[in-house]
């Protein structure tokens, strides 16, 4: 079974730019989680997507923002970029979320200049 | 006070040794125990799932819950060169949709 993939592996962005991030869960798995990972604040929950609904969402500002499609692959955008937005961004999948297993990716490294 | 804490190392040790991981948490809420392992440049893999308290043994790999002391172990037996990663705790409560709470991880690195 295919494990989670995510694209693009990497990414440079200027301040103020918009991005956006994909993910493609394992087959089958329903909730799609997105964590960012800095080496300040470890990895912090962003939100979690279930049947196309966010079911949780983390504390982060407006300028991030998720969605999924029917199909289950989810998509995160971060708006008007800023310098502090450089992470990784890890996609995890779950059969259906809560106390599931989390299956992760290898993450998007996203850089702001 | 954060809600899971972990000494972020690095802990270096000699291959062979019997190494231990730590956490603690504030939150008596949680439930479910995980152990991730990160490899440099790659996504966290879990390495063990425990439910409450009590001892969960995989392999070289045993995992410990206490919950009276809000303390989570991760004991690694005859470490090896390709242990050397960092090792997130997590951790969870029971509600059917809960997030998962991680520490920020132990840089753990075995010499030959």
């Amino acid at each position: 079974k295919a494990g989670v993939t995510q694209t693009p592996r990497y990414l440079i962005k200027t301040r103020g730019q918009q991005v956006t991030l994909s993910c493609s869960p394992i087959s089958g798995h329903r909730s799609v989680s997105w964590y960012q990972q800095t080496p300040g604040q470890g990895l912090q929950f962003l939100f979690e997507y279930f049947s196309e609904t966010q079911r949780n969402k983390g504390n982060f500002p407006g300028r991030f923002s998720g969605r999924q499609f029917s199909n289950s692959r989810s998509e995160m955008n971060v708006s008007t970029l800023e310098l502090g937005d450089s992470a990784l961004y890890l996609c995890a999948s779950a059969a259906s979320g809560g106390t599931d297993t989390q299956y992760f990716g290898p993450g998007t490294r996203l850089t702001v200049l | 006070q954060k809600e899971v804490e972990q000494d972020p190392g690095p802990l270096s040790v000699p291959e062979g040794a019997i190494v231990s991981l730590n956490c603690t948490y504030s939150n008596s809420a949680f439930q479910y125990f995980m152990w991730y392992r990160q490899y440099s440049r790659k996504g966290p893999e879990l390495l063990m799932y425990t439910y409450s308290s009590g001892n969960k043994e995989d392999g070289r790999f045993t995992a410990q819950v206490d919950k009276s002391s809000k303390y989570i172990s991760l004991f690694i037996r005859d470490s090896q060169p390709s242990d050397s990663a960092t090792y997130l705790c997590a951790m969870t409560t029971n509600s059917g949709y809960s997030t998962l709470t991680f520490g920020k991880g132990t840089m753990l690195l075995v010499s030959p």
